[in-house]
């Protein structure tokens, strides 16, 4: 059955540094998505990504965040200056689109800021 | 906006008991819901969806618009239940992204 992937599966990184994070989807899906969970914490929606553009994003998703599909495959979540509240297992989805259907998601890259 | 409360964060039985995480929602359309499961050093994974109305594992779940719930049924709980429960709304409307919200989870253990 095909998987979503993530990498790295652990990131450590300095404040304000930046980090990409890397996921591939199902090939054939046409919804993308990134959740983050801090630990204790709720899954949190972060952000969807349909036609090659952001088609919803929360308020958790302000300019620090982007996100691209430079390849067709890959699809990235960009944090351009890290910080401490960042630290967090960033989960990604990925949906065919067909009502009922399931999200699937990958097994998470857990972002250390130190 | 919409809304998903799991009101336990833990939840112990004896195997062999009945288990049920409960699950409320608040969303003024009409929602897909889903419980997912994350077994330890696991990624989430889809259990159920309303609109299934299927068995899978033996759990079970029911969505009550009336009291606006969807709680997880199981009737004999067994060790290899033992994860983290989360129960998600999707959004059906159109220009929707889709996107699921989330409870809070409940971790359930169930003991020998």
């Amino acid at each position: 059955e095909p998987e979503v992937t993530q990498t790295p599966s652990h990131q450590v990184t300095q404040m304000g540094q930046e980090v990409i994070l890397r996921c591939v989807p199902i090939s054939n899906h046409l919804y993308f998505y990134w959740y983050r969970q801090i630990l204790g914490q709720k899954v949190e929606f972060l952000v969807s990504f349909y036609n090659n553009e952001i088609s919803e994003k929360s308020e958790i998703f302000d300019d620090q965040f982007s996100v691209e599909r430079p390849d067709g495959s890959n699809f990235t979540l960009k944090i351009r200056s890290t910080k401490l509240e960042d630290s967090a297992m960033y989960f990604c989805a990925s949906f065919s689109g067909l009502r009922s259907y399931e999200q699937y998601f990958g097994p998470g890259t857990r972002l250390t800021v130190t | 906006a919409q809304r998903v409360t799991q009101p336990e964060k833990l939840l112990s039985v004896f195997k062999g008991a009945p288990v049920e995480l409960k699950c409320n929602y608040s969303y003024s359309g009409s929602p897909e819901l889903f419980w997912y499961v994350q077994y330890s050093r696991q990624r989430l994974q889809l259990l159920l969806r309303h609109i299934s109305r299927e068995s899978i594992k033996g759990f079970t779940a029911d969505l009550n618009k009336g009291e606006t719930s969807f709680h997880l049924k199981k009737p004999f709980a067994q060790e290899e239940d033992s994860a983290m429960y989360y129960c998600a709304l999707r959004r059906i409307s159109s220009g929707s992204a889709r996107q699921l919200t989330f409870g809070s989870g409940t971790q359930l253990t169930v003991l020998p």
